[in-house]
């Protein structure tokens, strides 16, 4: 069964600092990888998805990338803000499957 | 303006009591899902409908139920035999593509 690991599992950075989110999976037959914040009580706002087919998505100041064959993804955040903290979350679909597999998600704070 | 709500954003409930979480889209998606979020934990799937009329149970649908009778609506019952209810619900939509659009939440606590 696909399992998705996310390390480390909080993170606090100062402000304007740089920094990359991992998030692994173990069966590599995979349809999309979807990135998503979750802030406390709240439910998840999608960030970015990328197909498959596809090695790397942008929007704004987050990137993800994703290497299929060695089962990673990782989401950049460039020049974090103190509204950046929140629960990062990613989530794969397998391949004929119907329900995404989650990760238990990074905790991150930014410092002001 | 389109989007996905749950309601209500709180539930409270006595043990041995049904309840009903309510979810209702309108974007249009045929996909619709629950998930269950827990502390700690990953989001686990509940039940998920790929069409109207149709639905099919995910890893933890025992003590739950569900209907599909319109596309923009998937209500999940928590019955009573569910041994451990109180948790953080999660309903999502999802477009041909699989992208998943989540709600609000429900946070059911019972007592």
């Amino acid at each position: 069964k696909q399992e998705v690991t996310q390390i480390p599992a909080a993170l606090s950075v100062p402000e304007g600092e740089n920094l990359v989110l991992n998030c692994s999976f173990t069966d590599s037959a995979i349809y999309n990888l979807q990135w998503f914040r979750q802030d406390p009580g709240k439910g998840l706002t999608s960030l970015l998805l990328i197909q498959s087919s596809q090695r790397e998505q942008t929007s704004g100041r987050l990137n993800a990338s994703l290497d299929k064959s060695s089962g990673r993804s990782t989401l950049y955040i460039a020049a974090s803000q103190p509204g950046d903290s929140a629960t990062y979350l990613c989530a794969v679909i397998e391949t004929g499957a119907n329900n995404l597999f989650f990760g238990t998600g990074t905790r991150l704070t930014v410092i002001p | 303006d389109g989007g996905i709500t749950q309601s209500p954003k709180y539930l409270f409930r006595k043990e041995g009591q049904n309840v009903t979480l309510s979810c209702e889209q309108n974007l249009n998606h045929d996909a619709m899902y629950w998930y269950r979020q827990d502390p700690g934990q990953g989001l686990r799937l509940i039940y998920y409908s790929q069409i109207v009329n149709d639905f099919q149970k995910g890893d933890i649908a025992e003590g739950y139920s569900v209907s599909r009778e319109k596309k923009e609506s998937f209500p999940l019952t928590v019955t009573s035999a569910q041994k451990n209810p109180t948790a953080f619900y999660l309903c999502a939509s999802a477009t041909g593509g699989y992208e998943q659009y989540f709600g609000p939440g429900t946070r059911l606590t019972v007592t």
